[in-house]
C-alpha cells in the first residue's frame, strides 16, 4: 500500500484554512490516522479512524474521507500548528505512512 | 503521562547489529491493552513500521524486515528492545519507539534517536 500526500509542503498565514490530502493506492476503508511532528519533539497522534480527534486536540483540526481519498483540514491555522503532518494507513500489514506535508509560515 | 525514551549507540558498523532500548515511564508495558514497537525514518524518506511486541511477548514484524529484526521486552525494567542484524547504510535512520493501541494505531511516540551505519 502506498500513501501519497499532497502537497509535500505549503506556506500559509496564521488564520488561513489549510487542507492536506492523502491518497491510498488501494481502499483502506476508514483505517487512517494523522500524526503531527514538530521540530525536536516526538510526533503526536492527532486523528484516528479518519475523523476522531484525540483527547486534547483542538477542534480546528478535522479529518474526512473514506476508501482511498482523505483530507486533514485546519480551519484557522495557529502559530503552534506549523509542523509536518503524516497520514498512516492501518488496514494492511505493514502499516504505511505518507511522505509528510510540511506546513510553513508565509 | 506516558513517556518513551530511546537510547543506544548512534553509530554502527556495516554487517553488525543495531541495538536500541526504549525506556517506558508513566505507563506499564505489561498492560494487555497495548503493543510496544519501533518505527524508523531514513533521511529524506518515509516513516517505516518495523515491528511490535505485546504483553505476553508475542512479536509482529514488518514482512520487509522480519528476517533481520528481533524485538524483546523486560517488563520488570519497563523496557523493550530492538535488534536489527546485518545492517547496511540503508538502515541509517531516526528510530522511534512507540506505543500501539491496536491494529498499528500509534498513540505515543518517543522523540527518536539517529543511528548511522558507517565504517
Amino acid at each position: 500500500i502506498q500513501l501519497t500526500q499532497s502537497p509535500s509542503s505549503l506556506s500559509a498565514s496564521v488564520g488561513d484554512r489549510v487542507t492536506i490530502t492523502c491518497r491510498a493506492s488501494q481502499g483502506i476503508s476508514r483505517y487512517l490516522a494523522w500524526h503531527q511532528r514538530k521540530p525536536g519533539k516526538a510526533p503526536k497522534l492527532l486523528i484516528s479512524g479518519v475523523s476522531t480527534l484525540e483527547s486534547g486536540v483542538p477542534s480546528r483540526f478535522s479529518g474526512s474521507g473514506s476508501g482511498t481519498d482523505f483530507t486533514l483540514t485546519i480551519s484557522s491555522l495557529q502559530p503552534e500548528d506549523f509542523a509536518v503532518y503524516y497520514c498512516q494507513q492501518l488496514n494492511y500489514n505493514p502499516p504505511a505512512f505518507g511522505g509528510g506535508t510540511k506546513v510553513e509560515i508565509k | 503521562q506516558l513517556q518513551l525514551q530511546e537510547s543506544g549507540p548512534g553509530l554502527v558498523k556495516p554487517s553488525e547489529t543495531l541495538s536500541l532500548t526504549c525506556i517506558v515511564s508513566g505507563g506499564s508495558i505489561s498492560s494487555t491493552s497495548y503493543y510496544w514497537g519501533w518505527v524508523r525514518q531514513p533521511p529524506g524518506k518515509e516513516l517505516e513500521w518495523i515491528g511490535s511486541i505485546d504483553y505476553s511477548g508475542n512479536t509482529y514484524y514488518s514482512p520487509y524486515l522480519q528476517s533481520r529484526v528481533t524485538i524483546s521486552a523486560d517488563a520488570s525494567r519497563q523496557r523493550f528492545y530492538l535488534k536489527l542484524h546485518s545492517v547496511t547504510a540503508a538502515d541509517t535512520a531516526v528510530y522511534h519507539c512507540v506505543r500501539d493501541r491496536g491494529q498499528w494505531l500509534i498513540d505515543c511516540w518517543g522523540q527518536g534517536t539517529l543511528v548511522t551505519v558507517s565504517s
